[in-house]
Parts: C-alpha cells; structure tokens; sequence
C-alpha cells in the first residue's frame, strides 16, 4: 500500500544535539511538507519541497534543516539553535497544484530532555 | 499572506446530533481550495472534506458537509448524526500554493 512513514515514533534529544526526524513516501508524489504541531497552534509550516534538489522556508524554519536529494525522502534535521524543540512533528506529501489534498504521516514526537 | 481562523476551541455534541464548526480564512488569491481535517486521538491526519473556491455548491461527503460563503470567506464543517467516533481535533485549512492550518475545534460527542 502506497503510504508516508514517519520514522522514529518517538525520540529524545540532549539539549544541544542535533537530529534527523525521518520522512519517506511510495506515493511517487513530487511535494513535500514538514509541520510542528504543538497544543493550541494547530499545525505550522516548516519547510516544504515542491521538487528534487529544491525546497523553501515555511513559517517557522528558524533551527531546522531539510534536504531533497530523491523524491522519496524529505529528511528533517532539528538543529541545536532550536530553541524548543520538543513539539509533534508531521511530515506530508501531495501531488503539485494545490487542489490536492495533503497525506500525512503518522508523526514523530520529539522530547528534549 | 493567507490566513486561517477557527474561534471556537471546543465544541461538544451528543451522538446523533447535529454540530457545526466554524472557519473564517484571508487570502488575496482566486484559485484555492479549502479543506477540513479530522485528527483523532491516534493524531494521523484524515481528509474529510474538501471546497473549489470557483464552485458555488457546496462540498457533501456522507454526513459531513460544508457551508461555503466565498464573500465572507467563511468555511463551516456541519456534522451531521453525529457519532462516538466522531471524537477528534478537526482542523480547517487553506491552500493556494501551500496548505495553511487554523488551529483547531477540539469536538468531543457525548453518548
């Protein structure tokens, strides 16, 4: 079944460590997307991917990092200038244009301990 | 910059009620597409339903449909025969080159 995995589940980060939030898709779909999730502020644009080798900041793109090196894969790094990173992070795909709508992965929860 | 609204935290409805969720959005764009997304407490990410801006009628899946009032820039959720199921943070959202969220209706249905 075609799908987006999210992987790790869960992860816990030292403070002042990097890492790298995993995002795969089999849907062949060309964009993209990495939201943050924290209570009361529904989802908000992190970075997005609208083809290989190329992506732009979201709202909220301050501490992270991205790369686009195959259509499949939109890694997400979560860098030590993240201020507070503990939040739930989805990760989503879709077909260019925006009449599409979004799939989702499953989602990290990332905890800074 | 476009921007989504949902005013009412929380809601609550007794199963095989009717409810309605409101959403009020700004953009400068013609061409875009509304959405409603249901996130239940597994928090995967579900499409209800979804609205062409150019299209007058308004959008029906099931139970769930839409009041879409263009001029206003208002997109309502109504749910109707409401069930247990039904529980979940629903979310309205807007895309004209990227898809942007309001911050959610938290509806919980009551036996």
């Amino acid at each position: 079944d075609g799908g987006i995995t999210q992987s790790p589940k869960y992860l816990f980060r030292k403070e002042g460590q990097n890492v790298t939030l995993s995002c795969e898709q089999n849907l062949n779909h060309d964009a993209m997307y990495w939201y943050r999730q924290d209570p009361g502020q529904g989802l908000r644009l992190i970075y997005y991917s609208q083809i290989v080798n190329d992506f732009q900041k979201g709202d909220i793109a301050e501490g992270y990092s991205v790369s686009r090196e195959k259509k499949e894969s939109f890694p997400l790094t979560v860098t030590s200038a993240q201020k507070n990173p503990t939040a739930f992070y989805l990760c989503a795909s879709s077909r260019q244009g925006n009449s599409h709508g979004y799939t989702f992965g499953s989602g990290t929860r990332l905890t800074v301990v | 910059a476009q921007t989504v609204t949902q005013s009412q935290p929380e809601m609550s409805v007794q199963e095989a009620e009717t409810v309605t969720l409101s959403c009020t959005y700004d953009t400068s764009e013609n061409n875009y597409y509304l959405f409603w997304y249901k996130q239940p407490p597994s928090r995967q990410m579900i499409l209800v339903i979804r609205q062409e801006a150019y299209k007058q009628q308004n959008a029906t899946e099931n139970r769930f449909s839409v009041n879409f009032q263009k001029a206003a820039k208002s997109f309502s959720l109504k749910i109707s025969d409401s069930q247990l199921g039904d529980t979940a943070m629903y979310f309205c959202a807007a895309n004209t080159d990227k898809l942007i969220f309001g911050t959610g209706t938290r509806l919980q249905v009551f036996p």
